[in-house]
């Protein structure tokens, strides 16, 4: 157990529904990451948020929407699916101090959407 | 932009074979990952490498990092079949931005 928490852990919907996922970091982390890992495919980066600020942007699409609150967590928003969007979407945390930091990366389980 | 090559992408290999798996990465990094993979699963982390020269081992598994290369390898030795997954390298993008990039992995089959 990396200390991860994502939820839901599956979720089916269909084309052109809104979805929010939520990423709980490891206690005292201050960084989440999120990413998208398609059939056969690496890790894509979406975003990255520090202490509630974003930090940097990957391939995200405009249809897609992130933030960090006050009490850390993190939720991505998906909107208007497309067939496309069925992924597995993992969320991970790390980092007690100011960025950079050197420690691990930690992944929590993934939501896997399906769109239908 | 920070881009990040794996080779090969995929390996079948005997029991009881070395062999090592190339990351290569395009800019300046101060950190790099490796992680394991198995099907349908999160993601394991196996090494953290901060610095030129770094080695790290843990059991059959041995990362190293070469910042002026931009090169990191993992090497297998004497693979047994529990190793099978695929196993993809991270790399930090150095600055402010702090993004992780991910390689495209690379599946390791290995045969009893």
């Amino acid at each position: 157990d990396s200390g991860v928490t994502q939820t839901p852990k599956h979720l089916i919907t269909a084309t052109g529904q809104r979805v929010t996922l939520r990423c709980s970091p490891r206690s005292g982390d201050l960084s989440v990451y999120w990413y998208q890992q398609s059939l056969d495919q690496g890790l894509q980066f979406l975003i990255h948020y520090y202490n509630g600020e974003e930090r940097a942007k990957g391939n995200i699409l405009e249809r897609f929407s992130a933030q960090q609150f006050p009490d850390l967590h993190s939720e991505l928003n998906l909107s208007s699916l497309e067939l496309g969007d069925s992924a597995l979407y993992f969320c991970a945390s790390g980092g007690t101090g100011t960025p950079p930091f050197t420690g691990e990366l930690f992944f929590g389980e993934g939501s896997r959407l399906t769109v239908l | 932009e920070l881009k990040v090559e794996q080779n090969p992408l995929f390996l079948s290999m005997q029991e009881g074979k070395n062999y090592t798996i190339y990351c290569n990465y395009s800019t300046t990094s101060d950190r790099l990952y490796w992680y394991r993979q198995d099907p349908g699963k999160s993601l394991e982390s196996l090494f953290v490498l901060l610095s030129n020269g770094a080695v790290k081992q843990e059991g059959r598994l041995m990362a190293s990092l070469d910042t002026k290369a931009r090169l990191s390898t993992l090497h297998i030795t004497a693979a047994v079949h529990d190793l099978s997954a695929t196993y993809f390298c991270a790399v930090a993008h150095s600055g402010r931005d702090d993004k992780i990039i991910f390689g495209k992995g690379t599946r390791l089959h290995i045969l009893p």
